[in-house]
């Protein structure tokens, strides 16, 4: 699995636009973006993944560049429940991919009113 | 009910006693992972498995076992105990990853104290 940077921390102001970049230049053709997030010391929650194409959900939406070497979530309408630490994945893809799923540290986000 | 349940949700034990903590799952789902995390910390895998009788390690096995008794079962066993196993610990679910697939889902967590 490739491995994937996120800065520690981030701060945004409530009902602004939230970007939580990542890295992942080591990242293969067939491994795709995952991001999830974690409240306070709940279970991991999903937002969203791609692979090459922008995509967007009634969550987030996730930017992803031309060379693929590195990403964007953005929450576009930040509210102080989004405060959380985000995770960064990328894995591999398809029916058959064997690929275990490993976290990183994350970026704690904190939404300010 | 959720999904993706653990028993016990949180458990004090003492140095060198056997600790198990279980997670049922009625999502269906294939694969199955514990996960460990300490204050301030990501997840950090433990043992994953992608099907019953299958067991893989993640990168911190030592120290723990697993079990996959059935589809939606998978225990995680601490054999003896020690202080610095004291954590936060996640079961989670995946369906076999496809186009648009291979989200995990996280059970609510078990915290365990070692003393």
């Amino acid at each position: 699995d490739a491995k994937t940077t996120q800065p520690p921390s981030m701060d945004c102001a409530e009902g602004r636009a939230a970007n939580l970049p990542c890295n992942h230049s080591t990242i293969s053709g067939n491994e795709y973006v995952y991001w999830y997030r974690q409240i306070h010391s709940q279970g991991p929650q999903y937002i969203i993944h791609g692979l090459k194409n922008n995509e967007t959900n009634e969550m987030a939406s996730l930017i992803i560049t031309e060379d693929r070497k590195s990403s964007t979530l953005i929450l576009p309408h930040a509210t102080l429940r989004d405060t959380a630490v985000y995770y960064c994945i990328v894995r591999e893809g398809g029916a058959s991919s064997a690929s275990k799923i490993i976290f990183g540290s994350g970026t704690r986000l904190s939404i300010r009113p | 009910d959720a999904d993706v349940t653990q028993t016990p949700r949180n458990r004090i034990t003492k140095t060198g006693k056997r600790i198990m903590l279980e997670c049922s799952q009625t999502k269906g789902h294939d694969r199955m992972y514990w996960y460990r995390q300490d204050p301030g910390l990501g997840l950090r895998l433990i043992y994953y498995s992608f099907d019953v009788k299958d067991i893989n390690k993640g990168e911190i096995s030592d120290g723990y076992s697993v079990s996959r008794q059935a589809q939606a079962k998978f225990s995680l066993s601490l054999e003896s105990a020690i202080p610095n196993q004291t954590a936060l610990y996640f079961c989670a679910t995946s369906p076999r990853p496809g186009a648009n697939t291979g989200e995990l889902f996280f059970g609510e967590g078990s915290r365990l104290t070692v003393l």
